[in-house]
Parts: structure tokens; sequence; C-alpha cells
């Protein structure tokens, strides 16, 4: 079946827009994941979605950030009021089931560049 | 606070030879570590792990060893194919928890 998708690919944001950052999991995972990479960093956690219950925002840098996933499968990160220090590169991530030892496959993130 | 570490931002290697990539750690409570391989604009995928319990794993070409004394773990590619050329990152979990601490990469260049 298909992977991880996330929309757009690529996000040019004038500094104070809000953007909406998409992300469409393997079909019938159960987690999902949402991390921000900055340059020359490894991906960070931003926070958790175990179906659609969010159990964990605690990487959320600030109130600006916010993630919903209604229904259990689409999600959605929105970012308010875009910050020079967003720009990044946003990746979704779902995993099967909820045990730690189970890889989290990772979409090809959504690069935000906020001028 | 990096709890996970990558010290090689880069390494080069000859196709065919071994490639070895450090991932030190400074939470004890770490018992589930992973190796992710990352090409450019592309989202990273899942390459090998490593539970606690062993110190040794094995697929294919890859081995990733686990030294809990030393809270380092090691990832070993042979032989090392121009095709290996990617970021390696290094990551770690706990029970009980679900996220993963991700080093901040080791990028590998495999020279034909």
């Amino acid at each position: 079946g298909a992977g991880v998708s996330q929309s757009p690919r690529y996000k040019v944001a004038k500094r104070g827009q809000d953007v909406a950052l998409r992300c469409d999991p393997i079909s019938g995972h159960v987690s999902l994941f949402w991390y921000q990479q900055a340059l020359g960093q490894g991906p960070e956690f931003l926070t958790y979605f175990q179906n659609e219950a969010q159990l964990d925002k605690s990487g959320l840098p600030s109130d600006r950030f916010f993630a919903e996933r209604p229904e259990g499968s689409v999600s959605t990160l929105k970012i308010q009021r875009t910050q020079q220090e967003d720009s990044a590169v946003y990746l979704c991530a779902s995993r099967d089931g909820r045990h730690q030892a189970t890889e989290q496959f990772f979409g090809p993130g959504t690069r935000l560049t906020v001028l | 606070d990096q709890q996970v570490k990558q010290n090689s931002p880069s390494l080069s290697v000859q196709e065919g030879r071994i490639s070895i990539l450090n991932c030190d750690y400074t939470n004890s409570m770490f018992d589930y570590f992973l190796w992710y391989k990352k090409y450019p604009a592309e989202g990273p995928t899942f390459l090998i792990s490593i539970s606690s319990i062993k110190d040794k794993n094995e697929d294919g070409r890859f081995t990733v060893f686990l030294n809990k004394s030393a809270k380092h773990l090691s990832l070993h590619i042979v032989p090392s194919q121009p095709g290996d050329s990617a970021v390696y990152f290094c990551a770690a979990s706990y029970s009980g928890t679900y996220k993963y601490i991700f080093g901040t990469g080791t990028r590998l260049k495999v020279l034909a």
C-alpha cells in the first residue's frame, strides 16, 4: 500500500501568516507523530496521536502550534502567526500499534520557509 | 541537553569497505534503539533496530552493536555500496514512552 504522504511538500510563508500542513498516514495505523527537523539537526518530537486522541503535545514549541486528527486518520499541523524560527522540515510518521518496538514510518516532509 | 549524540557529522568510505557509524546516549532508561537512513528530499527510512536485551542484531549487510555499559551503539555496513550514501540517524526510546529521540545524523559518502 501507499506510504505516509504529506502536503504541501514545500511552503513559503511571510512572517505572520498562518499555515496548515497535512499528513496522510498509512491506512490503519493507530499512532501518528509530528516531528520538526531544523537544518543540520535530527528530527525533534512535537506531538503524538493515538487514533483521534492527542496524548502528548509536550514538544510543541509554543501555543502558535496546533495539531488535530479529528477522525483518527488524516492529521493537520497548524502554525499561526509564523515566525522565521519556524522554518524547518516538518515530518509526519505513523506506526501500526502502540508499542515502542515497532518502527515509525515517515513521510517525505513539508519544508516550511518563513520570510 | 542532547540525550543522543552522533559526534561525527560526516564519514567517507571506499566502496566495498566497512562503514562504521557511531552513536552515544546519556539516558540509561533507553531500551530500544533504531537506525534510520535519509536521502535528500525524502523522509527517514527505517534500517535496523535493537532491544537492550541484545548486544547485536544483524540484517544482511547491516549490523548494529549495543554496548550498554558504555552507552554506545554502532552501525556496521559491510560491504559499503555507493547507494548507501545518505544521512544516518540514530534514535532511542524507552518502555512506557512512544517518542523517539534522534541524534543529529552522520552523512555517509561511499566512494566508487
